[in-house]
Order: structure tokens, then sequence, then C-alpha cells
């Protein structure tokens, strides 16, 4: 196991609320990134933090919104819950590397579910 | 915007045999080339990261191959064993900030035995 937890496991919500997910970082480690996986897709970038600050985002709304933590833990917020929002959603956990690509190491997931 | 394809999307083998499966992304730009392996119920395992043209990495019975000129990477399995079965993800960043990874859909692998 990568040793990055998620929580929690699954999660059923209506549209309009809002969710938090949690990610705890593997140890050592830096940054996180939050990716979305729909159905039949592979996962979609979200967006990153690095040492508590937003490095770089995807091509999602700004209802999609996170924090990371002094402990380098992370959360992912989500307002106003659409149908389209369900999803497995992943975190994944790395560290910066100088001159070299980092490996995400990815926990097993918030499965989210919007009725 | 970079985009990255997998094929087959699904793939079913007897155990013992071998396969592979393609991955392809622009060749301009290129940096880094990562696959994962996904259980189901589990968490995406990270396999290779590769990024030089000509790259050749092995794990096991698994191995991976890089060309960068022409913007594809193969994943070999040898021997194909039910444990083998699992989604196969390759991935790539769109710059070498490395921020974000963009994913194909994966290939998923089913051995029966």
């Amino acid at each position: 196991e990568t040793g990055v937890t998620q929580s929690p496991t699954h999660l059923i919500k209506t549209r309009g609320q809002q969710v938090t997910l949690r990610c705890s970082s593997q140890s050592g480690h830096n940054t996180v990134s939050w990716y979305q996986q729909a159905l039949g897709q592979g996962p979609q970038f979200i967006f990153q933090y690095y040492r508590e600050e937003e490095n770089g985002r995807g091509n999602f709304p700004p209802r999609f919104s996170g924090l990371q933590f002094p402990n380098y833990s992370s959360e992912l917020n989500v307002n106003a819950l659409e149908l389209d929002d369900s999803a497995l959603y992943l975190c994944a956990s790395s560290t910066r590397l100088a001159g070299g690509p980092d490996t995400q190491y990815f926990g097993p997931g918030t499965r989210l579910t919007v009725l | 915007i970079l985009n990255v394809e997998q094929s087959p999307q699904s793939l079913h083998v007897q155990e013992g045999d071998s396969t592979n499966f393609t991955c392809s992304f622009p060749s301009s730009n290129f940096y880094a080339l990562h696959w994962y392996r996904w259980e189901t119920a589990k968490s995406p395992e990270a396999l290779f990261v590769m990024t030089l043209n000509g790259d050749e990495k092995k794990k096991g019975r698994i191995s991976a191959t890089l060309n960068t000129k022409e913007g594809y990477s193969y994943l070999y399995i040898k021997g194909s064993q039910p444990e083998d079965s699992a989604t196969y993800l390759c991935a790539s960043p769109p710059n070498q900030a490395g921020t974000a990874l963009i994913f194909g859909k994966g290939t998923t692998l089913s051995v029966s035995s």
C-alpha cells in the first residue's frame, strides 16, 4: 500500500449539498493532487497543493476548492453538488524532486454519489 | 491540450499468455510517461516512470518501452497470471512543472485460469 489514506470511503449526498473529502499524504510528501474519475474515464486532474498553496488547477469550476494543512494533509470541498459530480475522487501525494518527474502515490479514493 | 490515449480498451487472455498494450501521447514537449496498475478496490500502484527515448523498464514479468519521437509506450506482460487482472493506466504531465498528470482511459486486462 502507498500510505495515502482517504476518508470517507463512500458518501451519498443530494443535489445542492456541500461535501468535504479528506486525504492524508504519505510521510515525507509535501504535495497533494486531487483527481476525479467519472465512469469510463481516466482520472481528471482537479488541482494540486504544494506546501499549503494551490499549485495548478484543471478545468473544474470554482465550487471545487481545497486546502492543505501544515502536516500536508488535504481537503477537497465541493459546493452546490450536481448529479455529474458523482465519481470516484482520488488524492495522490508526492514530493518535489529537483530535475526529475514526481511519482504520485494514490489513495484508494472516495466514492461520491449525488442523488 | 495534452491528449493521452490507450488501446485496447479491454483485453481478455488466458493464464500463461503474453500480452501488450499501447499508450499514445503527443511527441512534442514530452517530459515523462508514467504507468500505473489499478486493481479493483485498491489504490493505483505506480509501476514505471520513463523519461528518455528508448527507455526500457522491467518489474518482474512486466516491462515497458518508450518512444518519445513517435509518441508511444508499450507495456508488456509475460506469462500473464490471474493476479495481473487490473486496469493499466498511463499518464503524462503537460509540462516540466509536472503539476498535473494527464491520464488515458486505461486498458482493463482480465486473465482467466
